[in-house]
């Protein structure tokens, strides 16, 4: 399967505890997004990469959450401190960078899904 | 800021018949719509991609038309199906904030046999 894949697939923690995820995307593609999906609501972009660098971030992320591309590749999303409205569907997508900058379709992964006790 | 907001909230159909879902969008300058399906608790599949300079794309079924410059797209399903159920996502890529999605909440659709 050469989709974008993500890890885990569910998360349960309690409240105050720090969970980590992690994101692959489609090979060769440059370009890394992550979203938040709550339920009956259409997701919200919180960061994105390009190559290693994040170019851009959300006001929803906020301090206690971290992402990182180190090298890249994968991605990973760190949430510190969890706290119960934290619980929702953690989206990863890729897409390729097109010619003269065009821009081009998002793939998605099945999405992490987060409850918060 | 755009604001993208999907009508009907919830569909229900017979199996066969043919279906309009609406999407509309308040900043017109876009680089590019993009439909999906969601099935619950899944992740995004793409079904249509159409670029700001296009009036629409056809793929099998389905068939989605972009007015640009009064900020709507529908997405025409054909005959459906009750594989069809789920819910349908419209997202925009704008000019302004150009590299993330805008979605609207969503259309559930539920195909009855």
């Amino acid at each position: 399967d050469t989709g974008v894949s993500q890890d885990p697939r569910h998360k349960i923690t309690k409240r105050g505890q720090n969970v980590t995820f992690r994101c692959d995307p489609i090979s060769e593609h440059n370009r890394l997004y992550w979203y938040r999906q709550t339920l009956g609501q259409g997701p919200e972009f919180l960061t994105y990469f390009q190559n290693e660098a994040q170019l851009e971030k959300s006001r929803l992320l906020s301090d206690r959450f971290s992402a990182e591309r180190p090298k890249g590749s994968f991605s990973t999303l760190e949430i510190q401190r969890t706290e119960q409205g934290d619980s929702a569907m953690y989206l990863c997508a890729s897409s390729p960078q097109g010619l003269a900058g065009a821009y081009n379709e998002q793939f998605f992964g099945p999405g992490t899904r987060l409850t918060v006790l | 800021k755009q604001e993208v907001t999907q009508i009907p909230a919830a569909l229900s159909v017979p199996e066969g018949e043919n279906l309009v879902l609406n999407c509309s969008f308040t900043d017109s300058a876009i680089y590019n719509l993009q439909w999906f399906r969601q099935d619950p608790g899944k992740g995004l599949t793409s079904l249509l991609l159409i670029q700001s300079s296009q009036r629409e794309q056809t793929s099998g079924r389905l068939n989605a038309s972009l007015d640009k410059s009064s900020g709507r797209s529908t997405l025409y399903i054909a005959a459906s199906q009750p594989g069809d159920s789920a819910t349908y996502l419209c997202a925009v890529r704008t000019m302004e904030y150009g590299n993330k999605l805008v979605f609207g909440a969503g259309t559930i659709l539920r195909v009855k046999s």
